[in-house]
């Protein structure tokens, strides 16, 4: 049960987009659309982003999208805002019946 | 408004036993299988059990299997993690979490549980 894989960081100004890649295996993200994204601000609770790879709860501003290809699962944030500025976390159902994270990617808006 | 709220953490020696609770509200509590999940300082989301809408299915990752139980009470809308043999690594803030196809739908704030002697 080794975590998803996902950059330690990455980073944007503001007004560009970034994408956060999200690699686990046929076993996980490749086999199932089960996948999901959540932000953590510091010290708060996770918030769900997108779920089932690219729908996005309502509330959710729709500068973020996701997608997958194969076993790599994408998150996109176009028009970088400082509020977006957060730790990213994907998720996924796995064929044991479990869920899984990726290990978080730390989004730096410079 | 959907509302869960941990409590039970604090402080224990290793080898020792604490039951974590979750009280739900503002939605049909029976109607949705619920998972914990915890994140040890400066890490990572972990997630760590989850049990059916009636309890007969419950799921755990491979690092807890054997020392802690999920549970729930359908009566009283309440979870509950027992956790036995505590480790350091078990060391985290643990969050009780409502699911809906088979992603987490509404956090709490969590709870913070220290092994440490």
């Amino acid at each position: 049960q080794s975590a998803l894989t996902q950059p330690a960081s990455v980073s944007g100004s503001p007004g560009q987009s970034i994408t956060i890649s999200c690699t686990g295996t046929s076993s996980d993200v490749g086999g199932y659309n089960y996948v999901s994204w959540y932000q953590q601000h510091p010290g708060k609770a996770p918030k769900l982003m997108i779920y089932e790879v690219s729908n996005r709860p309502s509330g959710v501003p729709d500068r973020f999208s996701g997608s997958k290809s194969g076993n790599t699962a994408s998150l996109t944030i176009s028009g970088l805002q400082a509020e977006d500025e957060a730790d990213y976390y994907c998720s996924s159902y796995t064929s044991s019946s479990t869920l899984m994270f990726g290990g978080g990617t730390k989004l730096t808006v410079l | 408004e959907v509302q869960l709220v941990e409590s039970g953490g604090g402080l224990v020696q290793p080898g020792g036993s604490l039951r974590l609770s979750c009280a739900a509200s503002g939605f049909t509590f029976s109607s949705y299988w619920m998972s914990w999940v915890r994140q040890a300082p400066g890490k990572g989301l972990e997630w760590v059990a989850n049990i059916k809408q009636d309890g007969s299915e419950k799921y755990y990752v491979d690092s807890v299997k054997g020392r802690f139980t999920i549970s729930r009470d359908n009566a009283k809308n309440s979870l509950y993690l027992q956790m036995n043999s505590l480790r350091a690594e078990d060391t985290a803030v643990y969050y009780c979490a409502r699911e809906w196809e088979l992603n987490f739908q509404h956090w709490g704030q969590g709870t913070l549980v220290t092994v440490s002697s």
